[in-house]
Parts: structure tokens; C-alpha cells; sequence
């Protein structure tokens, strides 16, 4: 089956660093790959649409600024928080489209990333 | 606007018993639909999913959804249930032509023995 990882699994960080989170797929390509974030006991927010050689698409009140994404290849996107703060802690989880698959096809999801900035 | 409404956020249920979980959703022409699972400590996994044909979709692990396109829902049944489904389910939608997934905001069932 189509597997997606993400490196770290988790992440502590101090305040105004930068963190970068790495989502491969394994087995397949990806066209397209997608960044959510999930709170404590909440749902998943799509936070922007990363797209192989060009650039993402954000959602309504996700700073492109703050969340820099880069989708270098066809099997790797990576998030940086850029200048992380307490706010920012969150699980981080991507997703991956496979590249042969029509639009609307099914989803595979990485592990996720939890980051504690202290 | 589009949006997916699960309305049962705890459901707490003793093994053997049955299930019907909520899911409605807003969204303007064709929909793709989807029950996701993720247990403690896991990665989302597809339970299933609907993209045409039978309204009736099974799914892994004895689960099953039903699409009624005239009340907007696609709620998710299993007729029972055992402790190892304990984990949050989370309902989904998309345009049929389009990747962007909407979530619900998840229920989460705890089983016991």
C-alpha cells in the first residue's frame, strides 16, 4: 500500500527558531502533497496545497511567511515554521495524492510531526 | 459555504453493541466522501470511501457508510463493535474534481469490554 512518512516524528524547539518537517512518499509519486494541522482533541485543517514545481496554494489565515513550503520532487514536500513560537505547537500532518490517481482520489496520510515550542 | 458536521463527539459503547456515527456535510455539486480512522498513537487510516455507484459502501474491518444525497449524510454503521475500534473517526468530503479534503471535527468512541 501507498506509505507516506514524515521526519521528525516529533520536535521541541526554543522560541524564535526555525523547524523544518520532511513528508516523503515512499512507494509512489505525488503531484500534489497537503499540510494540516490538528489540535488537542480537534480536527484537521488544511493549511496549504503543495504542488511539485510550483508554488503552494495557502488557506484563508495560514501565513505563507510563517510556513514556508517547498515540494522539491515528486516524493518530497517539506513545512519550515519559521520563527516558531508557543503557538505554533501543534501536530503537524501531511498528505499525499498519488500522481496516477484523478483528482479526488484517496488521500494517504504521513505519521504526523508534533512540535513543542518552549 | 463547505463544511462537514459530525454530531456525536463522544460515543462511549460496550463491546458488541451497535454503531451509527453522524456525518453531514454543505458542499455545492458532485462530492466524494470519506470515513477516516485514526487509533492512539496512529496515522489516519481510510475506513472508506464513496465516489459513485451504490450509495451502500463497505468498508475494512466490518465497517460500512451509507450516502443519502437527499439529507446530505453519509453516516458511518458497524453492527458490532469490539474494544480494538476505540480510536477517533473523522468524516470527509470532496469535490469530485478537486483534492482538497474538508474534515469534520472528529468523534471520538470509546469501547468497552
Amino acid at each position: 500500500g501507498a506509505v507516506v512518512s514524515q521526519h521528525p516524528s516529533w520536535v521541541i524547539c526554543k522560541s524564535g527558531t526555525s523547524v523544518k518537517i520532511e513528508c516523503r512518499s515512499l512507494d509512489f509519486q505525488a503531484t500534489t502533497m497537503f499540510w494540516y494541522r490538528q489540535f488537542p482533541k480537534q480536527s484537521l485543517m488544511l493549511m496549504a496545497t503543495s504542488n511539485e514545481g510550483s508554488k503552494a496554494t495557502y488557506e484563508q489565515g495560514v501565513e505563507k511567511d510563517k510556513f514556508l513550503i517547498n515540494h522539491a520532487s515528486l516524493t518530497l514536500s517539506t513545512l519550515t515554521v519559521t520563527s516558531a513560537h508557543p503557538e505554533d505547537s501543534s501536530f503537524y500532518i501531511c498528505s499525499a495524492n498519488p500522481r496516477s490517481g484523478r483528482a479526488g482520489e484517496t488521500q494517504y496520510f504521513g505519521p504526523g510531526t508534533r512540535l513543542l515550542v518552549l | 459555504a463547505q463544511s462537514v458536521s459530525q454530531h456525536n463527539h463522544h460515543v462511549i459503547l460496550s463491546e458488541a453493541a451497535s454503531l451509527e456515527l453522524g456525518c453531514n456535510y454543505s458542499y455545492g455539486g458532485t462530492v466524494n466522501l470519506f470515513w477516516y480512522v485514526q487509533y492512539p498513537g496512529q496515522h489516519l487510516q481510510l475506513l472508506l470511501k464513496y465516489f459513485s455507484g451504490d450509495p451502500l459502501v463497505k468498508g475494512i474491518k466490518g465497517f460500512e457508510a451509507e450516502f443519502i444525497k437527499s439529507k446530505f449524510s453519509f453516516n458511518l454503521r458497524k453492527p458490532s463493535v469490539q474494544w480494538s475500534d476505540t480510536a477517533e473517526y473523522f468524516c470527509a468530503v470532496n469535490g469530485y474534481n478537486t483534492d482538497k479534503l474538508i474534515f469534520g471535527t472528529g468523534t471520538r468512541l470509546q469501547v468497552f469490554p
